[in-house]
């Protein structure tokens, strides 16, 4: 089973601080993804990357950087938190490797509520 | 642009069968998923389609139309476990990377009622 964890359930931060979310994945797959979830928005891409010192923009990276030093693991900053960033955080991976058509699977998703 | 849409909310009996639609326009496509997703948990993959037609997957059944940007989820004998919303979501053509973005619907909440 693929699994993919996420370093925090819950976090809850003041406005100006900067912010660590980490995801590790167990798959040895390429490709990891952070993705914000919000009522009536859906799931929105953050960044991607699909290898090692890697990144791409997805739809909303205003805010935000990443890092990905090691393959298993794929780190979400915001540099001066904002109360607009309290959100779900979702980290996802996929491998063209594993499952139909390089399915993305998801992690349990952090909760982050900014003050 | 792109754009997805599904129904926000949706409401079935304990036994029944549902379809949930989703609509799509985007600058590419290369395949469309199913995720099911519990409140509080993550998204789960229910399915996968590429070519036009239906696939099968014991209880749930997913149908795509490439032509008329049209896919629907069917869930057939209804248990109080799916209550749960549904994403459709559409692959992009990969870019300089070597996997294709996701694009996401709002999601589908589905209410199963005894």
């Amino acid at each position: 089973d693929v699994k993919v964890t996420q370093s925090s359930r819950y976090l809850v931060k003041r406005t100006g601080e900067k912010v660590f979310l980490e995801c590790v994945q167990d798959m040895d797959h390429e490709n990891m993804f952070w993705y914000r979830q919000d009522p009536g928005l859906g799931l929105r891409l953050i960044y991607f990357s699909y290898d090692v010192k890697m990144k791409e923009k997805g739809d909303i990276p205003e805010g935000y950087s990443v890092s990905r030093e090691k393959k298993e693991r794929f780190s979400l900053i915001l540099e001066s938190a904002s109360t607009n960033q309290t959100s779900m955080y979702l980290c996802a991976s996929s491998s063209r490797r594993e499952g139909p058509a390089d399915t993305q699977y998801f992690g349990p998703g952090t909760r982050l509520t900014v003050l | 642009g792109q754009n997805i849409d599904q129904p926000t909310e949706m409401t079935a009996t304990e036994g029944a069968i549902v379809q949930i639609n989703c609509t799509y326009q985007t600058s590419g496509f290369n395949g469309l998923f199913w995720y099911q997703q519990h409140a509080g948990e993550a998204p789960t993959f229910l399915s996968y389609n590429v070519l036009d037609g239906l696939e099968e997957k014991g209880r749930f059944s997913s149908f795509l139309s490439r032509s008329k940007g049209y896919s629907y989820l069917l869930l057939k004998e209804l248990q109080m476990k799916d209550s749960a919303s549904y994403l459709c979501a559409v692959r992009e053509i990969p870019g300089s990377s070597n996997t294709g973005k996701l694009i996401f619907g709002q999601g589908t909440t589905l209410q199963v009622k005894p």
